[in-house]
């Protein structure tokens, strides 16, 4: 069975500040891969990332980071220097080996405030 | 350009009967996907289709059915035994290789449902 579980439904920051969006995975397959979708008000999910079990290395792509950790199940997203534009909320999800369906978390509500 | 769309954006409907939803992918994805969300929920998978004429059920497929006919398009209907349908739908797609390989689903605009 698969499970994300994000946290923090809300999250309210002023501009400039930096936030990290926390999400816990469960998976007992050891091949899988974990994404994170922004859905923006308009409604449609737009892919940021994929990281695959296998690559534990964190990235960075301009102001977004992504901290990966298979000693503790998570793979955090922080954005540093918040601006009003990612204002929207977040997914995390997962598949593992042995599904064929991507499962998501509930979503983290984020509001950049100017 | 490639992309997914469904139409309409949004739809309401009397309480009794069934609804088509539109997506259609010019992205030649064998894979594709109808989620729901509601609100302050996360996606939860409907129906998806890994080629054309076969389709599998999701978590919540009760109340809903769909077809694969074409490669690039995968209506979903919501029938009258769908007890609550008011949701936001949206459908996806992914590469040939399907989400196993790791493949990223690309999503469609969505549809807001409203039955009244």
């Amino acid at each position: 069975a698969q499970k994300v579980t994000q946290a923090q439904t809300e999250i309210s920051v002023v501009e400039k500040e930096d936030v990290t969006l926390d999400c816990v995975y469960e998976t007992r397959d050891t091949t899988y891969y974990l994404f994170w979708y922004k859905q923006p008000p308009s409604g449609e999910l737009v892919f940021l990332i994929r990281r695959n079990s296998f690559d534990e290395q964190n990235e960075i792509s301009g102001r977004y980071s992504w901290n990966f950790q298979k000693s503790t199940s998570s793979f955090n997203f922080t954005i540093t220097a918040s601006q009003v534009v990612d204002s929207a909320v977040y997914f995390c999800a997962l598949i593992s080996g042995s599904a064929r369906q991507l499962t998501f978390g509930s979503g983290t509500q984020l509001t950049v405030l100017p | 350009d490639g992309g997914i769309t469904q139409s309409p954006k949004y739809l309401f409907r009397k309480e009794g009967q069934n609804v088509t939803l539109s997506c259609e992918q010019n992205l030649n994805h064998d894979a594709m996907y109808w989620y729901r969300q509601d609100p302050g929920q996360g996606l939860r998978l409907i129906y998806y289709s890994q080629i054309v004429n076969d389709f599998q059920k999701g978590d919540i497929a009760e109340g809903y059915s769909v077809s694969r006919e074409k490669k690039e398009s995968f209506p979903l209907t919501v029938t009258s035994a769908q007890k609550n349908p008011t949701a936001f739908y949206l459908c996806a797609s992914s590469s040939p290789a399907g989400l196993a390989s790791g493949n990223e689903q690309f999503f469609g605009p969505g549809t807001r449902l409203t039955v009244l």
